[in-house]
């Protein structure tokens, strides 16, 4: 059974600061990973999805890196801003699509 | 395009009643997803249909029944459900489904409430 793993369950972090938060998963039979960003009351919006060891990917102040040997994702946001706040959830497949119970974000003013 | 349509927004239905929920896309998406997501909690895969076919089924109840008429319609069936059955039911659609390598656009829901 796949087990998805987020950390920390809930971050709070101050307007301009930099923060990241991972994703953990067992290194075997990984498929794909995905990163969403959810607000409440809102369906799950795509962030990123990255396949391959070592894969980069970046969408303005949000990056992520995965390392499928060592079994983790990290999402990075640079210069956090009020909007950032939100939840943000990983997702792996590899029989089924599992998501993590993400990580809830509080940007401080 | 890339939006998601689904209908209704919000059903109340009572245990013995029959429904039906609605997603609609038209990006040419092969890969359509139903999810059941309760409060505060996330998504959990329930069915994925690629090219109108059913490819994974993750051991839904028969009372939760898909049906895939055509690329861009997705339809879920709703016979004797339970008052546990009441959740917000996602729709998401993919380019394919290969290994879920492809983003997941999502629709809003259906907010389902079971009396």
């Amino acid at each position: 059974i796949l087990n998805v793993e987020q950390s920390p369950q809930s971050l709070h972090v101050q307007e301009g600061d930099s923060t990241n938060f991972t994703c953990s998963f067992p290194s075997s039979n990984f498929y794909a990973l995905h990163w969403y960003r959810w607000e409440t009351a809102k369906s799950p919006e795509a962030l990123f999805v990255m396949t391959l060891n070592g894969d980069e990917k970046k969408k303005g102040r949000i990056s992520a890196t995965l390392n499928t040997k060592e079994g983790y994702s990290y999402l990075y946001i640079k210069g956090s801003q009020p909007e950032d706040s939100a939840t943000y959830l990983c997702a792996l497949r590899d029989d089924k699509i599992i998501f993590g119970k993400g990580t809830r974000l509080h940007i401080l003013p | 395009d890339t939006e998601v349509t689904q209908t209704p927004k919000h059903l109340v239905m009572g245990m013995t009643n029959k429904k039906s929920l609605k997603c609609e896309q038209h990006m040419g998406h092969r890969a359509m997803y139903w999810y059941k997501q309760k409060a505060k909690k996330p998504p959990e895969l329930m069915f994925v249909y690629s090219y109108e076919k059913l490819s994974i089924n993750e051991s839904v109840p028969s009372r939760f029944s898909p049906e895939c008429p055509n690329s861009s319609l997705l339809n879920l069936h709703l016979h004797a459900l339970q008052p546990e059955d009441s959740a917000l039911y996602l729709c998401a659609s993919s380019q394919g489904d290969t290994q879920m390598s492809y983003t997941q656009y999502f629709g809003p829901g259906t907010r389902l409430t079971v009396l």
